[in-house]
């Protein structure tokens, strides 16, 4: 266990639709991240926060935003959605920014049907 | 931005046998170079990392060396084991880009027994 917490672990739901993933990084970690990985991909890096405010963007889709709460946990919303987006997507949470490790939440499975 | 090259996509070795897999990346800012394996439906986690001022780290079977003016650095198995079986991303960090994490496309690793 990473101590990383991403909800929900599945979910199914249908082109168009809007969904929220939710993470709550490690306790003491400031910073976190979002990857998007595909059937047989890499890690597609979406975005990262610090403390609350947005430190990197990476080719997130118009489509998708994502916040940090004071509380420090990250929400991925994705909306409109189509079927190139199932996919597991990943949450990551580290103390701070630069060369520290990133720990990695078990991930939340998106079929987009 | 930060691009990561990862060779070989696929690599197949017998039991015992060294496994080495070698990632390029672009940002000669980068100062952080994590590797991760994933197992099957896992999270990503990581095995080891190395920093810019560091030219190689080892840790018991896995060893890995950086060389900045090459702009490349590779991960060493030794002895592999059928445990070792899973897919692996080499990663650059650079201040430059936000300190975002940027993987390569990583390497699916066989150890046949």
């Amino acid at each position: 266990d990473s101590g990383v917490t991403q909800t929900p672990k599945h979910l199914i739901t249908a082109t168009g639709q809007r969904v929220t993933l939710r993470c709550s990084p490690r306790s003491g970690d400031l910073s976190v991240y979002w990857y998007q990985q595909s059937l047989d991909q890499g890690l597609q890096f979406l975005i990262q926060y610090y403390n609350g405010e947005e430190r990197a963007k990476g080719n997130i889709l118009e489509r998708f935003s994502a916040q940090q709460f004071p509380d420090l946990h990250s929400e991925l919303n994705l909306s409109s959605l189509e079927l190139g987006d199932s996919a597991l997507y990943f949450c990551a949470s580290s103390v701070t920014v630069g060369a520290t490790e990133a720990f990695f939440g078990q991930g939340t499975r998106l079929t987009v049907v | 931005g930060e691009n990561v090259e990862q060779h070989p996509s696929t690599l197949s070795v017998q039991e015992g046998d060294s496994a080495v897999i070698k990632c390029t990346y672009s940002d000669s800012a980068s100062n952080y170079f994590p590797w991760y394996k994933q197992e099957l439906g896992k999270r990503p986690q990581l095995i080891i990392d190395i920093r810019s001022n560091v030219g190689e780290k080892k840790d018991q079977r896995i060893a890995v060396t950086l060389n900045k003016t090459a702009k490349h650095f590779s991960l060493h198995i030794t002895e592999t084991q059928p445990e070792d079986s899973a897919v692996y991303f080499c990663a650059a960090s650079s201040p430059a880009a936000g300190n975002k994490l940027t993987f390569g496309g990583g390497t699916r690793v066989l150890v046949k027994p």
